[in-house]
C-alpha cells in the first residue's frame, strides 16, 4: 500500500526555471492538497481540490499552479522559480465522510527543493 | 480566524517518563483535531484523530484529549522511550470542506 508519493525527491532548481512537482494518492481520497513547510512558519497551505475537478487556493497560493488531472493525481508547478520558494513541499490527501476515522489525513513524504 | 498553538516549542526528557504535550486553538467550533509525528527529513504521521463528538482517543502508549470549551487538546505519551523523540504536530478542522490549521509543533527529545 503506497498511500501518496511524490516526485522527485530532492530538487535545485535556478532562478526562473519551471517545475512540476507530482504526487498521487492509491486511496481513492477525494481531497487532495500541497503545503510547504518552512523553519519557523509551519505548514501552509499552497493549494488543495476537495475533489476531482475542482481547485482552490490556499493561504499562499502566489507563484504556484495546479492541476488535479484525475482523482489519484494532484501537481503543483513553479512557473518560475524564485529563491523564497526554497522550502520542503509536501502533498496530503483524506478520506470523507463522519465516520470514526472521517476526514483523517495523510502525508507524502516531502519534495525538497532548493531555488538558487 | 483559527489559530493553533503549541508550546513548548522543544522539550526534553529522560527516558521512561510519562509527559504531556499541548495544544491550543482559538476557534472552539472544531470539526476534528489530529495529532501528527513527524521525523527529521520525513513526512507527517498520523497518530490520533478525535471528532468533534470525542473526549478522547487512545492508540497504544498514546492518549489524546479534547476539550472544545476550553480550546484544548493534550497528547499523553506513557513510558516514554528514545524512538519517540520527534516533532508532533497538532491540527484543526473546522468544518467537513473546510482546511486544517497546524500548529508550529513541539519538538521532543528523549534522553536514555
Amino acid at each position: 500500500n503506497a498511500g501518496v508519493t511524490q516526485t522527485p525527491k530532492f530538487q535545485v532548481l535556478k532562478t526562473g526555471q519551471s517545475m512540476t512537482l507530482q504526487c498521487a494518492q492509491d486511496m481513492n481520497h477525494n481531497s487532495m492538497y500541497w503545503y510547504r513547510q518552512d523553519p519557523g512558519m509551519g505548514l501552509r497551505l499552497i493549494y488543495y481540490s476537495a475533489s476531482e475537478g475542482t481547485t482552490d487556493k490556499g493561504e499562499v497560493p502566489n507563484g504556484y499552479n495546479v492541476s488535479r488531472l484525475n482523482k489519484r493525481e494532484f501537481s503543483l508547478r513553479l512557473e518560475s522559480a524564485a529563491p523564497s520558494q526554497t522550502s520542503v513541499y509536501f502533498c496530503a490527501s483524506s478520506t470523507t465522510g463522519t465516520g470514526i476515522w472521517g476526514n483523517t489525513i495523510y502525508f507524502g513524504e516531502g519534495s525538497w527543493l532548493t531555488v538558487v | 480566524k483559527q489559530e493553533v498553538t503549541q508550546i513548548p516549542a522543544a522539550l526534553s526528557v529522560p527516558e521512561g517518563e510519562n509527559l504531556v504535550l499541548n495544544c491550543s486553538f482559538t476557534d472552539s467550533a472544531i470539526y476534528n483535531l489530529q495529532w501528527f509525528r513527524q521525523d527529521p527529513g520525513k513526512g507527517l504521521t498520523s497518530l490520533l484523530l478525535i471528532q468533534s463528538s470525542q473526549r478522547e482517543q487512545t492508540s497504544g502508549r498514546l492518549n489524546a484529549s479534547l476539550d472544545k470549551s476550553s480550546g484544548r487538546s493534550t497528547l499523553y505519551i506513557a513510558a516514554s522511550q528514545p524512538g519517540d523523540s520527534a516533532t508532533y504536530l497538532c491540527a484543526v478542522k473546522t468544518g467537513a470542506n473546510s482546511k486544517l490549521t497546524f500548529g508550529k509543533g513541539i519538538t521532543l527529545s528523549v534522553r536514555p
